[in-house]
């Protein structure tokens, strides 16, 4: 089955600078990717995705990547703000099946 | 308000004491599924339906069932309890299968003693 690894487990960043998470998948068979952020208390909530036709997304402050030769994809915040502080899940889909990285707790200090 | 609601958020049992979290959602989604959450392991798949009367096995599905007989409701259940058990619940719901599921419940704790 699809196997998510998911680099750093923490990460503390100064408020302005830049936060990159990565991942790597191993089923080729995947072609969505989710990301997710889960504030203390609440459920993931979706806040960017990709599909495996396209190797950048942007949001705003957020943008993903994706490197289907590699396998791996990535998320990217700039301008980081405290409010961005939260745990992060990455996934990958194939068909039904949609597993998640460990996820990223992000910690941004003022 | 679109929404996924669990019930309840927090719950502890003794060991083999049969318990039901409930799950609903207003969207009129087809697909729905559980998750349990551990420390460094993420998020991991319990059961999943792509409609009513149609369920099937996700990845750690070992000692709980499911039953999906109206589109709104998905039920966990855990005929009888044990404390490797003890976690974190999600139930979540997409429009229809393919990966993208935007909506999650609150969660349910669950600790089993």
């Amino acid at each position: 089955g699809e196997n998510v690894e998911q680099h750093p487990s923490t990460l503390s960043v100064q408020e302005g600078d830049s936060a990159v998470i990565k991942c790597t998948y191993s089923d080729s068979a995947s072609n969505y990717f989710p990301w997710y952020k889960q504030e203390l208390g609440k459920g993931p909530q979706l806040i960017i995705d990709i599909r495996s036709n396209v190797g950048e997304k942007k949001d705003q402050r957020i943008a993903v990547t994706l490197n289907k030769t590699a396998k791996h994809f990535s998320l990217h915040i700039t301008e980081t703000q405290p409010e961005d502080s939260a745990v992060y899940f990455c996934a990958a889909a194939a068909g039904n099946k949609l597993t998640f990285g460990g996820g990223t707790r992000v910690l941004v200090k003022p | 308000e679109a929404q996924v609601t669990q019930n309840p958020r927090y719950l502890i049992t003794v060991t083999g004491k049969k318990l039901t979290v409930t799950c609903s959602q207003n969207m009129n989604h087809e697909y729905m599924s559980w998750y349990r959450q551990d420390p460094g392991l993420g998020l991991r798949q319990i059961y999943y339906s792509m409609n009513v009367e149609v369920t099937d096995k996700g990845d750690v599905p070992e000692g709980y069932k499911v039953s999906r007989k109206e589109k709104r409701n998905f039920p966990l259940i855990l005929e009888s309890p044990s404390p490797n058990q003890t976690s974190l619940y999600f139930c979540a719901s997409s429009l229809r299968t393919g990966g993208r599921i935007a909506f999650f419940g609150q969660g349910t704790r669950l600790t089993v003693v």
